[in-house]
């Protein structure tokens, strides 16, 4: 079964600064991969996913990801965190046995923004 | 409305009690989903929708949970009997269509069994 592993539980960086926020999947086969956001008193958002083709993708609000197979990771980047950002975000996978109907989470990390 | 909505948001109930959450998906989106998030643990897939059917309920986590479809629209999660270990977040999803991977969610009934 595939599984995700997000190892870090808390993040914290200043503001400007630049964001990795790592994601280890674990699947046999071709995985999709999504990241989701949420932020406080708001439902979890899609930032970015991944299906085939360019292993860097891009998302909204500036952020992307880089697909590495050969890591079987999948990690968050943005090159300037703004105070925003702070929110907890979500590494996901999914599989083309599955579709999208059970997508398995990691268990997330929250970012935190210092001034 | 513009979002996926559910409620009640809180619910306390008390050990053995049964409660019932609701969920009202975005107008059109015909894939409805219910996950658990419960406190230090990622999102736990629960059920999902496909109009009114229910296709796979393997995630259920035990028959005193239990979910239905009506209309193609609005979904009612029921946990019966509740324990403690049911204290969680329920999140309900929804998307257009399937296989697209992008699910709308709402913000959650935190339930808490006391």
């Amino acid at each position: 079964a595939q599984s995700v592993t997000q190892p870090d539980i808390h993040i914290t960086v200043s503001e400007g600064a630049s964001l990795e926020l790592r994601c280890n999947y674990s699947y046999g086969a071709t995985p999709y991969l999504f990241w989701y956001v949420q932020s406080p008193g708001q439902g979890l958002q899609l930032l970015l996913k991944y299906f085939s083709g360019d292993t860097l993708v891009q998302g909204i609000k500036g952020f992307e990801a880089e697909f590495k197979r050969s890591q079987s990771s999948f990690n968050l980047r943005k090159p300037s965190v703004h105070w925003s950002d702070a929110a907890e975000y979500f590494c996901a996978v999914g599989t083309l046995n599955t579709g999208f109907q059970k997508l398995v989470f990691g268990t997330g990390t929250r970012l935190l923004v210092s001034p | 409305g513009a979002g996926v909505s559910q409620s009640p948001s809180n619910k306390v109930t008390e050990k053995g009690k049964d409660v019932e959450l609701r969920c009202d998906p975005i107008s059109g989106h015909t894939a409805l989903y219910w996950y658990r998030q419960s406190l230090g643990q990622g999102l736990e897939f629960l059920i999902y929708f496909q109009g009114n059917s229910a296709p796979d309920k393997s995630g259920l986590p035990s028959d005193r949970f239990s979910a239905e479809r009506t209309g193609g629209s609005v979904s009612t999660l029921t946990i019966q009997r509740t324990q403690q270990e049911d204290s969680a977040v329920y999140l309900c999803a929804s998307s257009f269509q399937m296989n697209t991977g992008e699910l709308f969610f709402g913000e959650g009934s935190r339930l808490t069994v006391l």
